[in-house]
């Protein structure tokens, strides 16, 4: 079945600091991925997403590239805020015959930036 | 901007007792989820909706569990005899073309 991994947190890094968040999957097929972020005490927002091989999604600064040969989708960002904590979650979608299948998600990362 | 909405925000309820979760989609997209996130694990999905009939469900949507859609913008979540273990945060989700959009989560707390 699907699955997606990502680094353990917390991640803490200080104001203007790079950050990448690992993000590998397993899936079969030609999956559309996907970085969700959670605020806290909010919902989910969609932060951006790929939906094939090569493709750089970016939204807010925050950079991913599929990467079909190492099926990962890295979250990078230059220079990371303090309005940027939060937990980051990569997620998957097959999108197969039926066109609207569920989103699997990996355990969501903690970013916490430091002034 | 169109956005999911949920109600309530929160819910409590005693061990046993039903519970109904709300959810209005946005209104042109046709398929509809629902997902839960027990505090501090994974958000996991829990069933997807199309065309008046589930299209897709996890093993954690056991008989316990329904969706519906009562008219033409409402999707609710029922829970006929809710157990501590529910206790989580429910998240309603809509799809337009590839990207669901999530509503901003009822949290249900069972006591």
């Amino acid at each position: 079945g699907n699955s997606v991994t990502q680094m353990e947190g917390p991640v803490t890094l200080s104001e203007e600091a790079f950050l990448t968040i690992n993000c590998t999957y397993t899936a079969t097929g030609y999956p559309s991925l996907f970085w969700y972020v959670q605020y806290p005490g909010e919902g989910l927002q969609l932060l951006l997403k790929a939906t094939k091989a090569d493709d750089k999604g970016s939204n807010k600064g925050f950079e991913a590239t599929y990467r079909k040969e190492t099926t990962s989708f890295h979250l990078e960002k230059g220079s990371v805020q303090v309005s940027d904590s939060a937990v980051y979650f990569c997620a998957l979608s097959d999108p197969r015959d039926t066109g609207r299948r569920a989103l699997t998600f990996g355990s969501g990362t903690r970013l916490q930036v430091q002034p | 901007e169109p956005e999911v909405t949920q109600t309530p925000s929160h819910q409590v309820t005693q061990m046993g007792q039903e519970v109904i979760l709300r959810c209005v989609p946005i209104s042109n997209h046709l398929y509809f989820y629902w997902y839960r996130q027990i505090l501090g694990q994974k958000v996991e999905f829990l069933v997807s909706f199309y065309n008046n009939e589930i299209s897709e469900k996890s093993e954690i949507f056991d008989d316990q569990f329904s969706v519906e859609r009562p008219d033409g913008s409402n999707f609710t979540l029922k829970i006929r005899s809710t157990k501590l273990e529910d206790s989580a945060m429910y998240f309603c989700a809509s799809i337009g073309s590839y990207e669901q959009y999530f509503g901003p989560g009822t949290r249900l707390t069972v006591t």
